[in-house]
């Protein structure tokens, strides 16, 4: 079964620093997503992605955060001068059709900032 | 008032038994309704999408009532299995941000 696989499993990182959290969507997928889900907290979306743009952001995706897609396969999220408070799960989404479709979620990337 | 709201539980039901979430929505163009099952420290995955006329999925059923902006999750016969956090997404026409509820934890005990 195909699926979504993201890198790390868990990151650690030190305040201020930069991260490149990467992700493989489904490859006949065309919709790609971050979300973030602070601990006990609910999931948050970050962004939207399709045809090599970003479709959709929220008010948390701001000038910290990129994404890009480098080639066919990764979507990567980049995050830089990181804060205590971007420490939570990110998860990578795809879906075949757009934002009203199913959504398949990567295993998550948890990252720490120390 | 917050744009996805759910009961966070928990819900603690023996096995066998019949239980119902809800979850209301502010934004009255809200156009897809999705159920997402969540267990601890992983990955949503989707359960069901929410159609206007219902739908059911085995011991699963959903329905959704725009007029007082609510969708429904009723789970029959439960499973020892079922136990996890019930989410309820919603997206908007337009934007189509996905938005999030913060979840029902379900726990179902032999």
């Amino acid at each position: 079964e195909p699926e979504v696989t993201q890198t790390p499993s868990h990151q650690v990182t030190q305040m201020g620093q930069e991260v490149i959290l990467r992700c493989v969507p489904i490859s006949n997928h065309l919709y790609f997503y971050w979300y973030r889900q602070i601990l006990g907290q609910k999931v948050e979306f970050l962004v939207s992605f399709y045809n090599n743009e970003i479709s959709e952001k929220s008010e948390i995706f701001d000038d910290q955060f990129s994404v890009e897609r480098p080639d066919g396969s990764n979507f990567t999220l980049k995050i830089r001068s990181t804060k205590l408070e971007d420490s939570a799960m990110y998860f990578c989404a795809s879906s075949e059709t757009g934002p009203a479709t199913e959504a398949f979620f990567g295993q998550g990337t948890r990252l720490t900032v120390v | 008032r917050k744009e996805v709201e759910q009961d966070p539980g928990p819900f603690n039901v023996p096995e066998g038994a019949t239980v119902a979430f809800n979850c209301t929505y502010s934004n009255s163009a809200s156009q897809s309704f999705f159920w997402y099952r969540q267990d601890c420290r992983k990955e949503p995955k989707l359960l069901m999408s929410v159609y206007s006329s219902g739908n059911e999925d085995g011991r699963f059923t959903a329905q959704l009532n725009r007029a007082s902006q609510y969708i429904s999750l009723l789970i029959r016969d439960s499973k020892l299995s079922d136990s996890a956090t019930y989410l309820c997404v919603v997206t908007t026409g337009g934007s189509y941000i996905p938005t999030f509820g913060r979840g029902t934890s379900l726990i179902v005990h032999p």
